[in-house]
């Protein structure tokens, strides 16, 4: 059964800073998806960025980007300039490719992330 | 227009009790889900529809039952309510055939169960 895990349950940036939040997962799958949720206080939860295992480049969306090490099943999330709104629960997710188990997200336990004014 | 729905957002409840959670999506996708999110933040899949098809069912107690009326309408049902079935729970959706696709979650719906 695969697992992911995030062992920041707390971490805190100073506005216009970067941070990078760590997320691992174990499985034995060569092919899958990972991704970033962002949960603000209204719950909703929000894609934030999403990396193909089978893909090399590691994923950038504006000023989120990932580290995606297959080999070491690794997969942390960059913000750069930070901003307020960026204060929020973010969740590591896996997904994998099997059809029987399609859209099943498998996620991590959740970093909480504090912006400093 | 809200993507994914859901209804009550809210819902305080006494143990024993049965009530119901519904969710519609208006983005045309063909796969539904549940997703429980308990009192530590912890998120867990309970249920996938493709189709009004049950696809997956995470061994989520029989108290539970999801109904799936057509392809936009995935909702809830829950018997004889627990103490432990406070959480809050996400209705959800995608495009099904790609494991990568997009799947958008409803704004959740909070259970408390006294």
């Amino acid at each position: 059964a695969q697992t992911v895990t995030q062992s920041q349950p707390e971490m805190s940036v100073q506005e216009a800073e970067t941070v990078t939040l760590s997320c691992t997962y174990d499985t034995s799958e060569s092919d899958y998806y990972l991704f970033w949720y962002k949960q603000p206080p209204s719950r909703q939860m929000i894609l934030v960025i999403r990396q193909e295992a089978y893909k090399q480049q590691n994923a950038t969306e504006n000023r989120f980007s990932v580290n995606f090490q297959k080999a070491a099943k690794s997969f942390s999330l960059k913000i750069s300039d930070s901003q307020l709104g960026d204060a929020a629960m973010y969740f590591c997710a896996y997904s994998s490719t099997r059809s029987s188990n399609t859209g099943k997200l498998i996620f991590g336990q959740g970093t909480t992330l504090q912006v400093k004014p | 227009d809200t993507a994914v729905s859901q209804t009550p957002k809210y819902l305080v409840t006494q143990m024993g009790n049965d009530k119901s959670i519904k969710c519609e999506q208006n983005l045309g996708h063909d796969t539904m889900y549940w997703y429980k999110q308990d009192s530590k933040k912890f998120l867990k899949i309970m249920f996938s529809y493709n189709n009004k098809e049950l696809i997956i069912n995470e061994t989520v107690p029989n108290r539970f039952s999801p109904k799936s009326p057509d392809k936009a309408h995935l909702n809830l049902h829950i018997n004889s309510l627990e103490l432990g079935d406070s959480a809050v729970y996400f209705c959800a959706s995608s495009i099904a055939g790609r494991a990568g696709n997009t799947i958008y979650f409803g704004e959740g719906s909070w259970l408390t169960v006294v």
